[in-house]
């Protein structure tokens, strides 16, 4: 099935050590794209990248760090200068923007950081 | 900066009742906007979108929104609520990039 799949679900990580999550589509989308979701303050833009090979930063990029280097994947790295890494985290993918630039969500990754 | 404001942070309706979310954006160039919905432990869903074309746009479940270019809005609206509609709506658009941005959030309660 076509889709986003985000790896692991659950994560919990001791507080100054930095943690990756996974995020492989298989819909052949140009654009990805991370968010985290807090209550009260919906979803937040951390990174997204239009093409392979390029990415921009989005509204809270600091503390995190990504990588494209294939069109399917689009892991991020959440390192120990992130301040408050507790949190919902979400990747997603989009059609070219001609075409309305729909964007599909991955189910998320739980991140708790002790 | 660009930026999406949803003034509703949580409404709370009866079934039935007419529903009204408002969405403003702040941005001068040319925009898609849309609606998602989050019903509770489940991803987020496309409710509707626009990008060109009839400003009034029906999406699914009942839904519709209206974008107003000299207002710089893109209400989300639905005649009847339900029970089930209860659930986090978000705002969002995007420009002539691949930026998505989104709303804070709506959370509507619909009591039976």
């Amino acid at each position: 099935d076509g889709g986003i799949t985000q790896s692991p679900k659950y994560l919990f990580r001791k507080e100054g050590q930095n943690v990756t999550l996974s995020c492989e589509q298989n819909l052949n989308h140009d654009a990805m794209y991370w968010y985290r979701q807090d209550p009260g303050q919906g979803l937040r833009l951390i990174y997204y990248s239009q093409i392979v090979n390029d990415f921009q930063k989005g509204d809270i990029a600091e503390g995190y760090s990504v990588s494209r280097e294939k069109k399917e994947s689009f892991p991020l790295t959440v390192t120990s200068a992130q301040k408050n890494p507790t949190a919902f985290y979400l990747c997603a993918s989009s059609t070219p923007h001609g075409t309305g630039n729909t964007i599909y969500f991955g189910e998320g990754s739980w991140l708790t950081v002790v | 900066a660009q930026s999406v404001s949803q003034h509703n942070h949580h409404v709370i309706l009866s079934e039935a009742a007419s529903l009204e979310l408002g969405c403003n954006y702040s941005y001068g160039g040319t925009v898609n906007l849309f609606w998602y919905v989050q019903y509770p432990g489940q991803h987020l869903q496309l409710l509707l979108k626009y990008f060109s074309g009839d400003p009034l746009v029906k999406g699914i479940k009942g839904f519709e929104a209206e974008f107003i270019k000299s207002k710089f809005s893109f209400n989300l609206r639905k005649p009847s609520v339900q029970w089930s509609d209860t659930a986090e709506y978000f705002c969002a658009f995007s420009d002539s990039s691949y930026k998505l941005i989104f709303g804070s959030g709506t959370r509507l309660l619909v009591r039976p």
